[in-house]
């Protein structure tokens, strides 16, 4: 079945430095959502990608979606403690549209 | 305020002992979902529900049941919890697109 594959499972990075994690899946995706969740919380929608080659920005973030719609990423520059946090991509599952594919999550870490 | 409420946010019970975790939203979607939340394996779909009276399983749905009687509720039921479905569950409800979570339950089963 499809399957929703993230890199790194976790990155530890200086406060200011940048960082980047990875999505690919396995089959070409409709569409890929980013969400961000805090220690200790619930997931949290952050975007969602839709055209073949997009670029979206949110401030320090910017989220790109493949020309083939089957990777995506998330750059986040100038890190601050305020983005420790797992992230996570997940796309439309194969067997419902609604039903997300999640990946197993980005753990991020910032030091001071 | 739009969200999703589960309840009870944390749990501790006993092998065979049936529990209920309860999801509600007030937002009026159709489409809400449930996972669990281990650690080094992501988010896994429990099951799902399109609409009221229609529920599927998603890809972890052994040993779980949910019911969808009204549109803002959607019960997880653990008829007979084992110790390895202690987990960090979530309730999710969405109408296209975006996904809610709510808070999550923290489920011990000793």
């Amino acid at each position: 079945g499809q399957q929703v594959m993230q890199i790194p499972q976790y990155q530890h990075v200086q406060e200011g430095e940048d960082f980047t994690t990875y999505c690919n899946s396995s089959t070409t995706l409709s569409n890929i959502q980013w969400y961000k969740q805090r220690p200790g919380g619930h997931p949290v929608f952050l975007i969602q990608l839709v055209k073949s080659g997009e670029v979206k920005k949110q401030k320090r973030l910017t989220f790109q979606f493949g020309e083939a719609k089957k990777n995506s990423s998330l750059h986040i520059t100038a890190t601050q403690t305020t983005d420790v946090g797992t992230y996570f991509c997940a796309g439309p599952s194969s067997y419902s549209g609604y039903a997300l594919n999640f990946g197993k999550g980005t753990s991020l870490l910032v030091t001071p | 305020e739009a969200q999703v409420t589960q309840n009870p946010r944390y749990l501790i019970t006993v092998t065979g002992k049936k529990l209920t975790v309860t999801c509600s939203q007030n937002m009026n979607h159709e489409y809400m979902s449930w996972y669990r939340q281990d650690p080094g394996l992501g988010l896994r779909q429990i099951y799902y529900s399109m609409n009221v009276e229609v529920t599927d399983k998603g890809d972890v749905p052994e040993g779980y049941k949910v019911s969808r009687k009204e549109k803002r509720n959607f019960p997880l039921i653990l008829e007979s919890p084992s110790p390895n479905q202690t987990s960090l569950y979530f309730c999710a409800s969405s109408l296209a697109g975006e996904a809610f979570f709510g808070q999550g339950t923290r489920l011990t089963v000793v």
